[in-house]
C-alpha cells in the first residue's frame, strides 16, 4: 500500500548540474502535482498533470521541465540546478471521484529534500 | 485569482488547551475545503475536508472545522491538544471547476507538554 512513492529522499547538487525527481503513484488516480515548500512560503505548485498526457505549469514553473510518462509516474527535471532551487520538493495524486472529481484531496508522497550548493 | 489565508503564523499552547486555527479563502463561488497536517519530517496528511453539506466537519484525532460562508471561512478547531498534535497545519481551498486547489502558508503549531 505504497500510495504516492518519491525518490530520491535526498539529495546534494552542485550549482548547474542536472537532476531528475522521480515520482509514482499507485491508486490509479488522474492528477499529479509537484510542489516545492520552503519556511514560510508554504506549498507553492510547480507543474501539475491533471490527467495521462497533458501537463501544464503553476505558480513558480521557471527552471523546471516535467514528464508525464504515464499514469503512474510524474517527473520533475532541474536543467541547470540554482542556490534558489534549494527547497523540499513534494508530488502528489489525486483521484477523480465517482461524482464529482474536484473535490478529491490530494495524496502527497515524503518529500525530496534537495540542496544546492 | 483564489487566495487562501492562514493568520496564525505560529502558535504556542500548553497541553489540554483548546485550539483554533483560522483560514479565510476569497473565492465567492463553489469551493472545496481542505485541512492537512504535516508532522515533523513527514508528508501532508489529509485531517478534514468540506465540499457540502453540513458545514461543521470532523476529521481525523478529534479536529473539527466550520465552514461559514458570509465570512469565507473554514477554520480549524481542536477541544484539547495533546503533544502529538505539534505539527504545521495547511489550509487548502478549490473552486468547483478546477483541480488546482490554493495552499495557505500554513500554521505551526507546538505544543507543550
Amino acid at each position: 500500500n505504497a500510495g504516492v512513492t518519491q525518490t530520491p529522499k535526498f539529495q546534494v547538487l552542485k550549482t548547474g548540474q542536472s537532476m531528475t525527481l522521480q515520482c509514482a503513484q499507485d491508486m490509479n488516480h488522474n492528477s499529479m502535482y509537484w510542489y516545492r515548500q520552503d519556511p514560510g512560503m508554504g506549498l507553492r505548485l510547480i507543474y501539475y498533470s491533471a490527467s495521462e498526457g497533458t501537463t501544464d505549469k503553476g505558480e513558480v514553473p521557471n527552471g523546471y521541465n516535467v514528464s508525464r510518462l504515464n499514469k503512474r509516474e510524474f517527473s520533475l527535471r532541474l536543467e541547470s540546478a540554482a542556490p534558489s532551487q534549494t527547497s523540499v520538493y513534494f508530488c502528489a495524486s489525486r483521484g477523480q471521484g465517482s461524482a464529482n472529481p474536484y473535490n478529491q484531496p490530494q495524496h502527497f508522497g515524503d518529500g525530496t529534500r534537495l540542496s544546492i550548493l | 485569482a483564489q487566495s487562501v489565508s492562514q493568520h496564525n503564523h505560529h502558535v504556542i499552547l500548553s497541553e489540554a488547551a483548546s485550539l483554533e486555527l483560522g483560514c479565510n479563502y476569497s473565492y465567492g463561488g463553489t469551493v472545496n475545503l481542505f485541512w492537512y497536517v504535516q508532522y515533523p519530517g513527514q508528508h501532508l496528511q489529509l485531517l478534514l475536508k468540506y465540499f457540502s453539506g453540513d458545514p461543521l466537519v470532523k476529521g481525523i484525532k478529534g479536529f473539527e472545522a466550520e465552514f461559514i460562508k458570509s465570512k469565507f471561512s473554514f477554520n480549524l478547531r481542536k477541544p484539547s491538544v495533546q503533544w502529538s498534535d505539534t505539527a504545521e497545519y495547511f489550509c487548502a481551498a478549490g473552486t468547483g471547476g478546477s483541480y488546482i486547489p490554493t495552499f495557505g502558508r500554513g500554521t505551526s503549531l507546538i505544543v507543550h507538554p
